[in-house]
Formats: C-alpha cells, sequence, structure tokens
C-alpha cells in the first residue's frame, strides 16, 4: 500500500522567515494535495498537482511535485501568523478519480512573532 | 468548488450512545468518504459511500459500529454506534470534486465521549 511521510513533523519559525515542509511517496504519484488543518477543524484545501515537475503557488505558498512523482514539497515565503496550523499531504490511489484519498503523517507549523 | 456542510461540529456524548453526523453537499458528487482522525494523528478512512449501494469499509472499521447511509447524490450521514471512549475522535466526510477542484472536506465533527 502507498505511504506517504511528511519531515518535518514539527516546525517553529520565526515570523517572516522561510519554510518548506516535504513529502515523499514510497510510490509513483497519481496526484498530490496540500491541505491545511487548523486545530480540532475540517481541512483546507491548498494545492493539488497531478504532473511531474509541476509547480502551483497562491499568495505566499509554492508547491512542488518533481519529476519523477515520487515527492512534493510545500514552501511558505515571509510566514505570517496566519500560517500556523498543521499541513497534510494527500494522495489518491489511482488516476480513475473518486478514488479514497492516502494522507501523510502531517507537519505542525508554528509561527512566533 | 463544492462547498459540503458537515454537522454538528462539536458534541460530548456518554459512552454507549450513538451519534450520527450528517454531511450535505451543495451539488451531486457519485462517492462521498468519511474519515476519521484520532488525537495528534493522520486521516484514516473508514468507508466509501455510492447512492444506492452499500457503502465500502476499510479494514478495522464494520458497519455495525459505523453504520453510514446516502440516500441520494448530495446527503450521507455516519453513525458512530454504542460509542466508547476510545473514538473519541474528529470525523471528516469528502467527495471529489473532479480535476479542477480535488477533493473537498467538510468541517469536521469533533466528538469526545466520556
Amino acid at each position: 500500500s502507498q505511504e506517504l511521510e511528511q519531515s518535518p513533523q514539527s516546525l517553529i519559525v520565526q515570523e517572516g522567515k522561510n519554510l518548506t515542509i516535504n513529502c515523499t511517496s514510497s510510490k509513483t504519484l497519481y496526484g498530490l494535495y496540500w491541505y491545511k488543518q487548523k486545530y480540532g477543524e475540517g481541512l483546507i484545501f491548498l494545492m493539488m498537482l497531478q504532473k511531474g515537475g509541476e509547480e502551483k503557488s497562491h499568495e505566499k505558498i509554492t508547491a512542488k511535485l518533481d519529476e519523477k512523482k515520487q515527492q512534493s514539497s510545500l514552501h511558505i515565503t515571509a510566514s505570517q501568523p496566519s500560517h500556523a496550523g498543521i499541513y497534510l499531504c494527500g494522495a489518491p490511489i489511482s488516476n480513475f478519480g473518486n478514488e479514497k484519498l492516502t494522507f501523510g503523517t502531517g507537519t505542525r507549523l508554528t509561527i512566533i512573532p | 468548488s463544492a462547498v459540503i456542510s458537515q454537522k454538528p461540529s462539536r458534541d460530548i456524548c456518554q459512552r454507549g450512545t450513538s451519534l450520527t453526523i450528517q454531511c450535505q453537499v451543495d451539488s451531486q458528487v457519485t462517492m462521498m468518504f468519511w474519515y476519521r482522525q484520532q488525537p495528534g494523528q493522520s486521516l484514516t478512512l473508514i468507508a466509501t459511500a455510492n447512492q444506492g449501494s452499500e457503502a465500502t469499509y476499510e479494514s478495522g472499521f464494520v458497519i455495525d459500529k459505523f453504520p453510514i447511509s446516502r440516500p441520494n447524490l448530495t446527503f450521507s450521514t455516519l453513525t458512530v454506534s454504542n460509542m466508547s471512549p476510545e473514538d473519541s475522535s474528529i470525523y471528516l466526510c469528502s467527495c471529489d470534486r473532479g480535476n479542477n477542484y480535488g477533493y473537498t472536506f467538510g468541517s469536521g465533527t469533533r466528538l469526545t465521549v466520556v
């Protein structure tokens, strides 16, 4: 079965600094989703990557999927307190759509002033 | 993108009782997914609900404990039955909105069993 490993597990960053979270798969990815979760709440969709080498940006967050489609990174530039939360990567088990997602272990991000 | 309304947002329940969680999607979707997130853990799929057929459960989850209904293409319920403190988790519903929108999640139900 597919496994997703995230690193680091937790991250404490000073406000204004840049940071990167990684998500590594044991198998080739059919797609990769990044979500943010505030404590005790639902998941907020950030970005979806489908093609090897793809890169997407939204505001200060950039996500990339490597050419081999086994690793993705999420980069936050000039971090703000609003970026704090748990970041989760998720991947479908096939490319047929309407399939369950396997999730990574999560990265807890804390922003300190 | 689709909006999923999930309720209740949280509840505190006595052990031995049952709780039904509802998810309403603002458009028709084929599959709905129910996940559990135990404290400090990532998400684990409970079951997949297809309209008009019985839900498909993942290993470790059974219908008697987590009965699911899917009466139409915009609605689903998950019941957590005969609850114990070990059932204290966040429960989330999700659906696939296709290539442009990906998987959307409800806001979650935070369940505490005492």
